[in-house]
């Protein structure tokens, strides 16, 4: 599996948007692209996942480069509940394909 | 959707018992799935992959006859920590795939710690 790269750490102020950049330059044409975050002390949370269309649901938008290196996951209106470390996989959709977990972005909302 | 819960959710025992963590998918069924160990500030890591009705697959470094795995039913999986000593004191966290292309549910967590 390709492996990601993202800031250790990043501020967002309460009501903006936060922007969470991730790089996968190495991601094979059928990887997907898998958001995933951690609130202190609790089990992960899936958020979104896509392929090479940008994505939107009720939590994210994830907007994924055409060339499919790099992509951004988007939180419209941060709130302080969005406060956990961020982690951005790239994996194919195969069933016992790992997910191979990096040290994610800890992302801190501001009031 | 997609809800997978643990039990329990935290235990403490003494050195040398051995501890049971029930992992169940609760509104879908899962083929596959995943045990992770996440140590205080480092990423999770995966244990091993559990298979409905069949052995377990476990990463290199990780004991098969310490940490027994039991996929049972499409929506039950086990993890059994046997003997268990300080070292294992760790967040037990499982996973099941059930979502569109491969997505992954995980549960709660189990707060293990070892006396």
């Amino acid at each position: 599996d390709a492996k990601t790269t993202q800031p250790p750490s990043m501020d967002c102020a309460e009501g903006r948007a936060a922007n969470l950049p991730c790089n996968h330059s190495t991601i094979s044409g059928n990887e997907y692209v898998y958001w995933y975050r951690q609130i202190h002390s609790q089990g992960p949370q899936y958020i979104i996942h896509g392929l090479k269309n940008n994505e939107t649901n009720e939590m994210a938008s994830l907007i994924i480069t055409e060339d499919r290196k790099s992509s951004t996951l988007i939180l419209p209106h941060a709130t302080l509940r969005d406060t956990a470390v961020y982690y951005c996989i790239v994996a194919n959709a195969g069933n016992n394909r790992k997910l191979i977990w990096g040290l994610g972005t800890s992302l801190a909302v501001n009031p | 959707g997609a809800v997978v819960s643990q039990h329990p959710s935290w235990v403490i025992c003494k050195s040398g018992t051995s501890v049971k963590i029930e992992c169940r998918s609760l509104d879908f069924q899962a083929t596959t799935m995943f045990w992770y160990r996440q140590f205080p500030k480092q990423s999770l890591m995966l244990m091993a992959t559990s298979n409905e009705g069949s052995k377990a697959t476990y990463e290199q470094g990780v004991e098969k006859d310490k940490f027994l795995i039991n996929h049972a039913s499409l929506t039950l999986s086990t993890l059994t920590v046997t003997s268990a000593h300080p070292e294992d004191s760790s967040f037990y966290i499982c996973s099941a795939r059930g979502g569109r292309q491969g997505a992954q549910y995980f549960g709660p967590g189990t707060r293990l710690l070892v006396l």
